[in-house]
């Protein structure tokens, strides 16, 4: 596609309940992103993936967060057991390995 | 870890020239990014510079770069109401690393 997209735009769930955002990176972009921006901060890095694998999770507050990207492609980001906490915009990014980075209109997430 | 600071706000007359200043804490950052973010907007690459250069200049963009200090800069010349927005200073340590955001400048234009 023309641009990174993110799927859903926005999702209200109930605490304690499971989320899953997805990633659709450009085409042809090796590197993937996930970052999370609560309201009035920067972007918070979560995890970085060259290819199919995670490079880099350190961003990663805890277990109940995980992150796939099976084919090296689409990506999602799985929350389990989510809390009122967890509310943000999840940001996608993706790169060809040149440094710049392209991002997503983000996934707003609202834990109820 | 690195630690990105910025200013939170500024505020400046339409017309006048907008310089946002940015400092970081790891000296082996080697790509310095300026990202642009419009109100309900995703963030937009708006330049970025290389750690062995102190200057880059793109229409009415001027990155600055202080290594030994450490202090990074984005000048806008002309500021239009357009350019209205959070600006948010980024660093990574190679092409492909992680990038750290500072928490962004709100800048505000005068009429």
């Amino acid at each position: 596609g023309a641009g990174v997209s993110q799927t859903p735009s926005n999702k209200v769930t109930e605490k304690g309940k499971y989320v899953e955002l997805r990633c659709d990176p450009i085409s042809g972009h090796t590197a993937l992103y996930w970052y999370r921006q609560s309201l009035g901060q920067g972007p918070e890095f979560l995890i970085y993936f060259q290819g199919t694998g995670a490079a880099d999770d350190s961003g990663l507050p805890n277990d109940r967060f995980f992150a796939v990207r099976p084919e090296g492609s689409v990506s999602t980001l799985k929350i389990q057991r989510t809390e009122r906490g967890d509310s943000a915009v999840y940001l996608c990014a993706s790169g060809a390995g040149d440094g710049e980075l392209f991002f997503g209109e983000g996934s707003r997430l609202t834990v109820l | 870890g690195e630690d990105v600071e910025q200013s939170l706000f500024l505020s400046v007359r339409e017309g006048d020239s907008s310089v946002i200043n940015c400092t970081y804490t790891d000296s082996s950052s080697t790509y310095l990014y300026w990202y642009k973010q419009e109100p309900g907007a995703g963030l937009q690459l708006l330049t970025y510079i290389f750690s062995n250069m102190d200057m880059k200049q793109d229409q009415r963009l001027t990155v600055l770069l202080n290594k030994k200090d450490k202090h990074l800069s984005l000048r806008i010349a002309d500021t239009q109401t357009g350019d209205s927005a959070i600006y948010f200073c980024a660093v990574g340590y190679s092409s492909a690393s992680k990038i750290i955001f500072g928490s962004g400048t709100r800048l505000s234009i005068r009429p």
